[in-house]
């Protein structure tokens, strides 16, 4: 069945490091993987996605990779500031979407 | 249009009534999402429309719960007979056909005490 992993499940650096979460996906079938980030309280939001056809993608900090072959994408986040604390989710889509459990990013001052 | 709404924002109910919140999409989105997340967990799939066509409902979703989307446009969740299980936040998604962003609404906190 569609399945997807996250790791780690909480992240702490310093300010101005980077930050990566990895994600994997066990059904070959998605060709579409979204990211979101909720902050607490609110509602989750995309940050970024990607399509099967391509293998990166950057929006300013914001970068996600894709391996189609090994199945697993990641998330890097560079020069990371306090507002980027938050969970992120990673997800891939069947139709319907399937999310991870989250990563808890805290990004220290 | 500002996006996705919910109602109510919460609910809290006892042991075995029928509770039903309603999801307003983004106009003209045709598709429109519904899950559950619980505390440090990700939103997990329920069911999920294309128009006012039900495609698919999970396998784990049990018969208790039901939803509609008459007009293609706004749609129901309803939970028969609550359990305690059942508290958690209920949020609704829309988006500009498949496969594309999908906009998530604030959620409905429910309680069953």
């Amino acid at each position: 069945g569609e399945n997807v992993e996250q790791h780690p499940s909480t992240l702490s650096v310093q300010e101005g490091d980077s930050a990566v979460i990895k994600c994997t996906y066990s059904d070959s079938a998605s060709n579409y993987f979204p990211w979101y980030k909720q902050e607490l309280g609110k509602r989750p939001q995309l940050i970024i996605d990607i399509r099967s056809n391509v293998g990166e993608k950057k929006d300013q900090r914001i970068a996600v990779t894709l391996n189609k072959t090994a199945k697993h994408f990641s998330l890097h986040i560079t020069e990371t500031q306090p507002e980027d604390s938050a969970v992120y989710f990673c997800a891939a889509d069947y139709d319907k979407v399937i999310f991870g459990p989250g990563t808890s990013l805290s990004v220290i001052p | 249009d500002t996006g996705v709404s919910q109602n109510p924002r919460h609910k809290i109910t006892k042991r075995g009534q029928n509770v039903t919140f309603r999801c307003d999409p983004i106009s003209e989105h045709n598709r429109l999402y519904w899950y559950r997340q619980t505390l440090g967990q990700g939103p997990e799939f329920l069911t999920y429309f294309q128009n006012e066509a039900q495609l698919e409902k999970s396998r784990l979703l049990s018969d208790r719960f039901s939803a509609e989307r008459p007009k293609g446009s706004f749609s129901t969740l309803e939970i028969q007979r609550t359990e305690q299980g059942d508290s958690a936040m209920y949020l609704c998604a829309s988006s500009h056909g498949h496969p594309e962003t999908q906009y998530f609404g604030p959620g409905t906190r429910l309680l069953v005490l």
